[in-house]
């Protein structure tokens, strides 16, 4: 089966700094997707980014990007400029690539942003 | 405009009744998923409907049953709701292809 880890529980990051979250993940299988999700204190749950895993470039939105280490089953999530509406609770997630996969959430990590 | 709907918002009730959650998408997707978040905030799958055909039955204790009319509605009743049962569910639907998974705003279920 396949897992998840988020091993920081929690950071901090000075407003308008560079902050980077860290997600390991354990598959058999070669093809999947990665995504990291964001969530707010409105719980609503809001899709930061994604990387297939057969592209070997680094998925990239605006101020967030990732480092995404297939061989190391890295996926780590860098934010650049942090804003302090970026304070949330970060998800990693796998999934296969099936078209009904679930997804498999690490325990996340909430992030303070210090004004 | 709301993409995946949950009704209601929140939800607080007594030990021994019976609720349900309604969830509903007008993104023409064809699967749909129940996701449970405990009070720790950890995520996990409960149920996935493609087409409303049951997919995936995560361990989940049979007083939970979802149920889907059609594929853009998947409810989840629960029977005889426990203390344990507290948490915020989750609905979500995928158009498969992507990978990607849309949520909607979660329905917060409190026992007493």
């Amino acid at each position: 089966a396949q897992t998840v880890t988020q091993s920081q529980p929690e950071m901090s990051v000075q407003e308008a700094e560079t902050v980077t979250l860290s997600c390991t993940y354990d598959t058999s299988e070669s093809d999947y997707y990665l995504f990291w999700y964001k969530q707010p204190p409105s719980r609503q749950m809001i899709l930061v980014i994604r990387q297939e895993a057969y592209k070997q470039q680094n998925a990239t939105e605006n101020r967030f990007s990732v480092n995404f280490q297939k061989a190391a089953k890295s996926f780590s999530l860098k934010i650049s400029d942090s804003q302090l509406g970026d304070a949330a609770m970060y998800f990693c997630a796998y999934r296969g690539m099936g078209g009904s996969e679930k997804l498999v959430f690490g325990k996340g990590t909430k992030l303070t942003v210090n004004p | 405009d709301t993409a995946v709907s949950q009704t209601p918002k929140y939800l607080v009730t007594q030990m021994g009744n019976d609720k349900s959650i309604k969830c509903e998408q007008n993104l023409g997707h064809d699967t749909m998923y129940w996701y449970k978040q405990d009070s720790k905030k950890f995520l996990k799958i409960m149920f996935s409907y493609n087409n409303k055909e049951l997919i995936i039955n995560e361990t989940v204790p049979n007083r939970f049953s979802p149920k889907s009319p059609d594929k853009a509605h998947l409810n989840l009743h629960i029977n005889s709701l426990e203390l344990g049962d507290s948490a915020v569910y989750f609905c979500a639907s995928s158009p498969g292809t992507s990978g990607k998974q849309y949520f909607g705003p979660g329905t917060r279920l409190t026992v007493t």
